[in-house]
């Protein structure tokens, strides 16, 4: 079964330090992939997502990604973190544009000013 | 941006009471609409995907009679909780992709169930 797996639960990090979340899906072939963040009592939003090209994908609000196909990984970056950004983070895939998309379990992300 | 739209955003209701939740997009066609349910600090689960002018193909463990899913239109889908128990109780999003290929989904924000 298709499946998105994310390795850290819940992250704490201080201002200005660098985050790295790592996903990793088990789709073989084309794959479209995303990251979303949900800030506190907030909706889902994009930040960035990838279906072709280029496998390094910039996002907003300085986030970026790397598609690493012969790792089955997408991994969401940024260089410097903000108390902004404290929310939770969900990676999520599926196969082809016309397929329904599955959500990895969220890493809860706390930044300490 | 293409934009979802979910009504209501909160809804409280007595047990054994049915609920429905609307999902529109607003400025794009949306053949197809998801339902997921996402519990409090947990993922989104997808419940079933809704497809236009047919019936919904529901995940493994969702009870199709219990969550009433008809997506009358390229813009409109709702799901209707039937006979809603506390267990029920949960955050409801939905999501629709647009009828070009290619397409991100785009989420709703959500409606917040509480049975009491």
């Amino acid at each position: 079964a298709q499946s998105v797996s994310q390795h850290n639960h819940h992250v704490i990090l201080s201002e200005a330090a660098s985050l790295e979340l790592g996903c990793n899906y088990s789709y073989g072939g084309t794959v479209n992939l995303f990251w979303y963040v949900q800030y506190p009592g907030q909706h889902l939003q994009l930040l960035l997502k990838y279906f072709s090209g280029d496998p390094l994908v910039k996002g907003i609000k300085g986030f970026e990604a790397e598609f690493i196909k012969s790792k089955f990984s997408f991994n969401l970056r940024k260089p410097s973190v903000q108390w902004s950004d404290t929310a939770e983070y969900f990676c999520a895939g599926r196969k082809t544009s016309y397929d329904k998309v599955i959500f990895g379990p969220g890493t809860s992300l706390s930044v300490i000013p | 941006g293409a934009v979802v739209s979910q009504h209501p955003s909160r809804v409280i209701c007595k047990s054994g009471t049915s609920v429905k939740i609307e999902c529109r997009s607003l400025d794009f066609q949306a053949t197809t609409m998801f339902w997921y349910r996402q519990f409090p600090k947990q993922s989104l689960m997808l419940m079933a995907t809704s497809n236009e002018g047919s019936k919904a193909t529901y995940e493994q463990g969702v009870e199709k009679d219990k969550f009433l899913i008809n997506h009358a239109s390229l813009t409109l889908s709702t799901l209707t909780v039937t006979s809603a128990h506390p267990e029920d109780s949960s955050f409801y999003i939905c999501s629709a992709r647009d009828v070009f290929p290619g397409e991100t989904q785009y989420f709703g924000p959500g409606t917040r169930l509480l049975v009491l």
